[in-house]
């Protein structure tokens, strides 16, 4: 099955500070999707995005899956942003895997 | 819209009981997920429900796991007996294509632990 690599595991900012969160994968996807885990455990569906670009507020997301690897940016970092980030990817009909995430910090 | 609702929240039990977790998802979706999440571990899939057939449950520890999806809506994951390694949070998902895994739609996830 595909493989899910996430850079970096962790990450450590400070308030206001801009990040990029990266994901690779081992083979053609036709699902990419992005996750936020709060201290809760609740994932939260961040973005859908096999291919292309897309923005919401301070998030957006680019997925080249001819280069198999999508980023997650996040501007203007807040604490609220903190938790863990996962992405998961599949082609066709085979499971949604997910990578080992990136935890994700923001310091006030 | 309501999302997907998981219940109970948290649950402890010994080594060798028996817990059920319920699950009913957002209104309208087909296919229904149960994820095992170990601390510090991503997600994994232990079984896809469309409506109320089994789609792949390749990774579900059937000698102590089981799972129904009745009528096609809500859904139960039970573990009988339950190990100390099954300690994990429990996440049910939805997604509304019938074919295809589209986009996951997850509850807040039931967090278990076995002493």
């Amino acid at each position: 099955g595909i493989q899910v690599e996430q850079s970096p595991p962790d990450l450590i900012l400070q308030e206001g500070a801009n990040s990029t969160l990266r994901c690779n994968f081992s083979d053609s996807v036709n699902n990419l999707q992005w996750f936020h885990q709060n201290p809760w455990g609740q994932l939260i569906n961040l973005f859908y995005i096999p291919s292309g670009t897309k923005q919401n507020g301070r998030l957006s997301a680019t997925t080249v899956a001819t280069e198999r690897y999508s980023l997650l940016y996040i501007s203007s970092s807040q604490t609220t942003d903190s938790g863990v980030y996962f992405c998961a990817a599949n082609f066709g009909n085979e499971k949604l895997t997910f990578g080992t995430g990136t935890r994700l910090t923001i310091i006030p | 819209e309501a999302g997907v609702a998981q219940s109970p929240r948290y649950k402890i039990i010994e080594k060798r009981q028996s817990v059920a977790f319920w699950c009913n998802p957002i209104s309208g979706h087909a296919t229904l997920y149960w994820y095992q999440q170990i601390l510090g571990q991503g997600p994994k899939l232990l079984i896809q429900f469309q409506n109320n057939g089994v789609v792949d449950d390749s990774q579900l520890p059937k000698d102590r796991f089981s799972a129904e999806r009745l009528k096609g809506v809500d859904s139960t994951l039970k573990i009988q007996p339950a190990k100390l390694e099954d300690s994990a949070v429990y996440l049910c998902a939805s997604s509304p294509l019938t074919s295809g895994i589209g986009e996951l739609f997850f509850g807040e996830g039931s967090r278990l632990t076995v002493l």
